[in-house]
C-alpha cells in the first residue's frame, strides 16, 4: 500500500496559481494518482487523475515526473471558493476493488 | 449534485441503539462504497459492494454491516452504537469501466450523532 505525504496546510490569495505537491515513494507500477477536493460537511469530489507526465482538465493540471515518486496538483488562478481540503491518493492495487485510501489532505485557504 | 443520494441527512440516537443508513448510487453504477469521516480518524474506507456482492473490506467494525440490494441501493447497519461512532458517513458509487479507475461519486453524507 503506497502511502502519500502532502503538506498539512497552504495559504494563497485570489488569482494566484497554487501548486500542491504529494510524495508517494512506494507507488506501484500499476497505481494511478488521483486528487480529490472536499468542502466542509460535503463528500469528496474527484478533480483529476493521472498515471504519468501531465494531465490537464477544465479544473486543474497534474504533473507527474518520470519516476512517479511525487506529483503536483496545479490550480490556476484560485478563487475564494477553492478553499477546501485536497487529498492525494494512490490507487490500492492490493484489493479487489478500487477503494480509496485517504490521508490527511492539504487544507488550502484562499484569501482575498 | 453527484447523483448519489443518502438518507437520512442527520441522525441523532443514543448509545446502544441500532441505525440504518441508506444509499442510492448513480443510475447505472454497480459499485457502492461506504466511508466514515470522524474528526480524529479522517476519511476511512469501510466496505465496498459490487452488483450485490461484497468486494472489499476496510476498517469496518464487527458491529457494522452492509448489504447491496438487487436494485443496487445499499444500506449500512450500525449496531450497539458508541459515542465514538459519531461521524459523517459517506456513500460513493462508481461506474463499471469508467475512464478513471479511481473516480468515485460521493453522496452528501449522513451525519450520525450518538449521545
Amino acid at each position: 500500500l503506497a502511502k502519500t505525504t502532502q503538506p498539512i496546510s497552504m495559504d494563497s490569495y485570489e488569482g494566484q496559481e497554487v501548486n500542491i505537491t504529494c510524495s508517494h515513494n512506494n507507488i506501484a507500477t500499476n497505481d494511478y494518482i488521483t486528487w480529490y477536493q472536499q468542502f466542509p460537511s460535503q463528500g469528496p469530489r474527484f478533480i483529476i487523475q493521472g498515471y504519468k507526465t501531465k494531465v490537464t482538465n477544465e479544473v486543474a493540471s497534474l504533473f507527474i515526473p518520470a519516476d512517479r515518486k511525487s506529483s503536483t496538483l496545479s490550480l490556476p488562478r484560485v478563487s475564494l471558493s477553492d478553499t477546501a481540503v485536497y487529498y492525494c491518493l494512490v490507487g490500492d492495487q492490493g484489493n479487489a476493488g478500487n477503494m480509496l485510501t485517504f490521508g490527511g489532505g492539504t487544507r488550502l485557504m484562499v484569501k482575498p | 449534485d453527484s447523483g448519489v443520494t443518502q438518507t437520512p441527512k442527520h441522525l441523532i440516537t443514543a448509545t446502544g441503539q441500532r441505525v440504518t443508513l441508506r444509499c442510492s448510487p448513480r443510475s447505472g453504477d454497480l459499485s457502492v462504497y461506504w466511508y466514515q469521516q470522524s474528526l480524529d480518524q479522517g476519511l476511512q474506507f469501510l466496505i465496498q459492494y459490487y452488483n450485490g456482492e461484497e468486494r472489499a473490506k476496510g476498517n469496518i467494525l464487527e458491529r457494522f454491516s452492509a448489504q447491496q440490494f438487487p436494485d443496487l441501493h445499499s444500506e449500512l447497519n450500525l449496531s450497539s452504537l458508541e459515542l465514538g461512532d459519531s461521524a459523517l458517513y459517506f456513500c460513493a458509487s462508481s461506474p463499471q469501466g469508467g475512464s478513471h479507475p479511481y473516480e468515485q461519486y460521493f453522496g452528501p453524507g449522513t451525519r450520525l450523532t450518538v449521545t
